[in-house]
């Protein structure tokens, strides 16, 4: 596709809920990575994937938290028992290459409200 | 810890102006630093990337330095326009793939 494309953009949860949030990347593109970010922050490096391998994962907070690629191209950000404190925009981003010092190009993000 | 600060929370500006951000980090060693434009309800859109051995990088109106004895990048809008106004980020890379990003500055340019 054109850009990277999310989906939902909006999602409202009831606390304890599981979400899963949708990720097209550019087609073609290698680096998958996601990011979450707070009211009023930056965004912060949750997971990133090499077309199917998960190379790091040190950002998920916690083990509610899981994503996967299994097939290299979309990505799924699961979150299960949602808390309060999840409450953010889920962002996700792609890169043609695999090292840094590239351009990362980011979806409109998934707002997740967690009531 | 790891820091990266960026200016101010906000900055306005006349229109015409030479707006400039400020990035300082500490605890890092980036191999590259990448500028970002963020609008509201929007992702970030990717500006400019300057490596460690660069000393300056421009794209346009738009000049990026990086001073890694300061440990500092100074981001220069000129000529502003009311367009401009946004949320800037800065975000660094080290040898891994991953980007850590300051909190922002929210510019204003006022006309």
């Amino acid at each position: 596709g054109a850009g990277v494309s999310q989906s939902p953009r909006y999602k409202v949860a009831k606390r304890g809920q599981d979400v899963a949030l949708r990720c097209d990347p550019i087609s073609g593109h290698v680096s998958l990575f996601w990011y979450q970010q707070a009211l009023g922050q930056g965004p912060e490096f949750l997971t990133y994937f090499q077309n199917e391998a998960q190379l790091d994962k040190s950002g998920l907070p916690s083990d509610r938290f899981f994503a996967e690629r299994p097939e290299g191209s979309v990505s799924t950000l699961k979150i299960q028992r949602t808390q309060q404190e999840d409450s953010a925009v889920y962002l996700c981003a792609s890169s043609s290459l695999r090292g840094p010092g590239n351009t990362i190009y980011f979806g409109e993000g998934s707002w997740l409200t967690v009531v | 810890s790891q820091k990266i600060e960026q200016n101010s929370e906000a900055l306005n500006i006349q229109e015409g102006k030479t707006a400039t951000l400020t990035c300082n980090y500490t605890n890092y060693s980036p191999a590259y630093l990448q500028w970002y434009r963020q609008d509201p309800g929007r992702g970030p859109v990717f500006l400019l990337l300057i490596r460690e051995n660069e000393k300056e990088k421009r794209k346009e109106r738009l000049k990026v330095t990086f001073d890694t004895t300061l440990k500092q990048s100074l981001f220069h809008i000129t000529a502003s326009q009311p367009a401009d106004s946004a949320t800037y980020l800065c975000a660094l890379q080290t040898g891994a793939n991953n980007l850590f990003f300051g909190t922002g500055t929210r510019l204003t340019v006022i006309p």
